[in-house]
């Protein structure tokens, strides 16, 4: 079992339509959570963030994580053709960076048709 | 400035080549890491370099070679690799668990 898992595999959804993207984790120590965008051929890019459970809204965007499901989601609203891009869930156990590892999810390609 | 800057943006490279690949950041971040990512897929951990000393190894090849001369700069230095080593290598910096930037990559291709 990979120790993160996302999905839905590629998604084609029309401009203005709601997307939603999970990602399931097996590592308990997980406490950080991030999902980054990453258009082609360019580095990823930082959207999102949350410590532990909880909500979090950033104008269209909203992340959820659920610890006792070991659940991430990431919400799209209104989506646009400008969100087209691969979308990465992240985690990571602790704080600092001489021993951290962040582990991305396997990637979502969303394609926004206008 | 709040960049990660990553030279070459493109590098061919034979199998008997060496070659470096070059990542800056200015952000006063005190971690710095390489990523491999092959097509379709995600960004794979290589190195992690905390406070300028090699944290983690991920078992990389001894044909990448990880230096950091000071607290800015980050090489990976490449010597005798093979086709299946051709990627996206993807630098990024941190200052906590949510501070992660990453820069553009380096495409490499060996020939």
């Amino acid at each position: 079992q990979k120790e993160v898992e996302q999905d839905p595999g590629p998604l084609s959804v029309p401009e203005g339509a709601i997307v939603s993207l999970n990602c399931t984790y097996s590592n308990s120590a997980f406490q950080y959570f991030m999902w980054y965008r990453q258009y082609s051929r360019k580095g990823p890019e930082l959207l999102m963030y949350t410590y532990s459970s909880g909500n979090k809204e950033d104008g269209r965007f909203t992340a959820q994580v659920d610890k006792s499901s070991k659940y991430i989601s990431l919400f799209i609203r209104d989506s646009q053709p400008s969100d087209s891009a691969t979308y990465l869930c992240a985690m990571s156990a602790e704080y600092g960076g001489a021993t951290n590892k962040l582990i991305f999810g396997t990637g979502t390609l969303l394609a926004v048709q206008p | 400035d709040t960049e990660v800057t990553q030279t070459p943006k493109h590098l061919v490279m034979g199998m008997t080549n060496k070659k470096s690949l070059k990542c800056e950041q200015h952000m006063g971040h005190r971690a710095m890491y390489w990523y491999k990512q092959k097509a379709k897929k995600p960004p794979e951990l290589m190195f992690v370099y905390s406070y300028e000393k090699l944290s983690i190894n991920e078992s990389v090849p001894s044909r990448f070679s990880p230096e950091c001369p000071n607290s800015s700069l980050l090489n990976l230095h490449l010597h005798a690799l093979q086709p299946e080593d051709s990627a996206l290598y993807l630098c990024a910096s941190s200052d906590s668990n949510y501070g992660y930037t990453f820069g553009s990559g380096t495409r490499l291709t060996v020939v």
